[in-house]
């Protein structure tokens, strides 16, 4: 069975550009998460989806960050415009049980690196 | 303010010995906690979890014991094997608030040295 899966893998741009990360989740999960993972912070919450319905956006930075959930198969995180300080790996993750029971199953990451 | 503390950034143990990884938590809400094992390059995976209602649960060579009283747990490997370098991550959560998404710790750096 296909995991979750993000797009870039890899992304490196320049102070000012937009950068979108995608995610598509396992298919019948019916919650999505985008986590940033920082030397100093560690994995910090960004914002979750439940029924592709924004739940709890309160970890998201600043409003150069915005996340949609258009449908129950695709996420995509928005910086814009990026800055050197939101260079990090980004990961989305889903769950088909509520997230305080801690299912959680991770894609890959995204490393973001903003020059 | 970090609700949920992983003090000890690195860790390298010898192959065979135990390997004992510590987290602490503030909120006294939480009562469900978890460990997450984190390889390089890929995405951060569940290992061991417990509830409040134990001081331990174990799962072949780990085991967690939890003190409610200090606020503590600890993840336990043994034995220690090279495979289980990675980085690994404390998380905990409020089991009956279903909104309540994990908390992370920054997570500690295993080395497992042959």
């Amino acid at each position: 069975d296909a995991g979750v899966i993000q797009s870039p893998r890899h992304e490196v741009t320049e102070m000012g550009q937009e950068v979108t990360l995608r995610c598509k989740p396992i298919s019948g999960h019916d919650y999505l998460f985008w986590y940033r993972q920082t030397m100093m912070r560690g994995l910090e919450l960004l914002i979750y989806f439940n029924n592709n319905v924004p739940i709890d956006d309160s970890g998201m930075p600043e409003d150069r960050f915005s996340a949609k959930m258009p449908n129950a198969s695709f996420s995509t995180l928005k910086i814009q415009p990026s800055e050197p300080r939101d260079s990090a790996v980004y990961f989305c993750a889903s769950s088909l049980a509520p997230p305080n029971t801690g299912e959680l199953f991770f894609g890959e990451g995204s490393r973001l690196t903003v020059l | 303010d970090q609700q949920v503390k992983q003090n000890s950034p690195s860790l390298s143990v010898q192959e065979g010995r135990i390997s004992i990884l510590n987290c602490d938590y503030t909120n006294s809400m939480f009562d469900y906690f978890l460990w997450y094992k984190k390889y390089p390059a890929e995405g951060p995976t569940f290992l061991i979890s417990i509830s409040s209602i134990k001081d331990k649960n174990e799962d072949g060579r780990f085991t967690v014991f939890l003190n409610k009283s200090a606020k503590h747990l600890s993840l336990h490997i043994v034995p220690s094997q090279p495979g289980d370098s990675a980085v690994y991550f404390c998380a905990a959560s409020r089991q009956y608030s279903g909104n309540t998404p994990l908390v992370f710790g920054k997570g500690t750096r295993l080395s497992v040295i042959a």
